[in-house]
């Protein structure tokens, strides 16, 4: 049972875009900052969004992120098949100071 | 070029001990909190540990807290992971990761190596 709470999957056509959520707590998402990664099997995770909505360089603008209270968000628009993958959260909680992950979300481009 | 490589993974049998170096080369290691970060065969995602920049500041996962230790050595450009008592679900692949920060209480790892596996089994 993950500290953050993601959708198991998500799915949308090539050009669509996709919304991905990460439900926390006052103690994690409201009051610390929120990162996004993007993880294909067997490579290294990707830092997509850092500090709830800032982009490193390389990153293109289809991928944005937003927070709200104790949830944040993923958006990601023009979908193409090489975004398919796995999508986590990420982000500090202060009353276990430990580091925590969302479950993962799959996305499926079809 | 920021480049992490983990190296140390292998077969333990449980109860046994393993230790993760992860070599960091194209930045200054003592300007970046580091992280360790796991993930088991089918699961998702699990920080571990982080350690600041300076190595005085440590947090620990509850599932290896006791268990295991994150160092540094800043002139050797390493970072470790002294892995004790190994239990079956420690099973997984481990990531060292760099936090632009050199404080930890954040979870923002902007590089990543490519992982070293880790198996406990008798």
């Amino acid at each position: 049972q993950s500290v953050l709470t993601q959708p198991p999957s998500v799915s949308a056509a090539p050009g669509q875009k996709v919304t991905i959520s990460c439900s926390g707590s006052n103690s994690n998402i409201r009051n610390n900052y929120v990162s996004w990664y993007q993880h294909l099997p067997g490579t290294a995770p990707k830092l997509l969004i850092y500090d709830n909505n800032k982009r490193p360089s390389g990153i293109p603008d289809r991928f944005s992120g937003s927070k709200s209270g104790t949830s944040a968000t993923l958006d990601i628009t023009g979908l193409q098949t090489g975004d398919e993958a796995d999508y986590y959260c990420g982000t500090w909680d202060s009353s276990l100071s430990a580091g925590v992950f969302g479950g993962g979300t799959k996305l499926t481009v079809l | 070029e920021v480049q992490l490589l983990e190296s140390g993974g292998g077969l333990v049998q449980p109860g046994g001990s393993l230790r993760l170096s992860c070599a960091a080369s194209g930045f200054t290691l003592s300007s970046h909190a580091m992280t360790w970060v796991r993930q088991a065969p089918g699961k998702g995602l699990e920080w571990v540990s982080s350690i600041s920049g300076g190595g005085g500041t440590r947090y620990y996962a509850d599932s290896v807290k006791g268990r295991f230790t994150i160092s540094r050595d800043n002139p050797k450009n390493t970072l470790y992971l002294q892995m004790s008592r190994l239990r079956a679900e420690d099973t997984a692949v481990y990531y060292c990761g760099r936090d632009p920060r050199t404080l930890t209480g954040y979870l923002n790892i902007d590089s990543w190596g490519q992982g070293t596996l880790v198996t406990v089994s008798s």
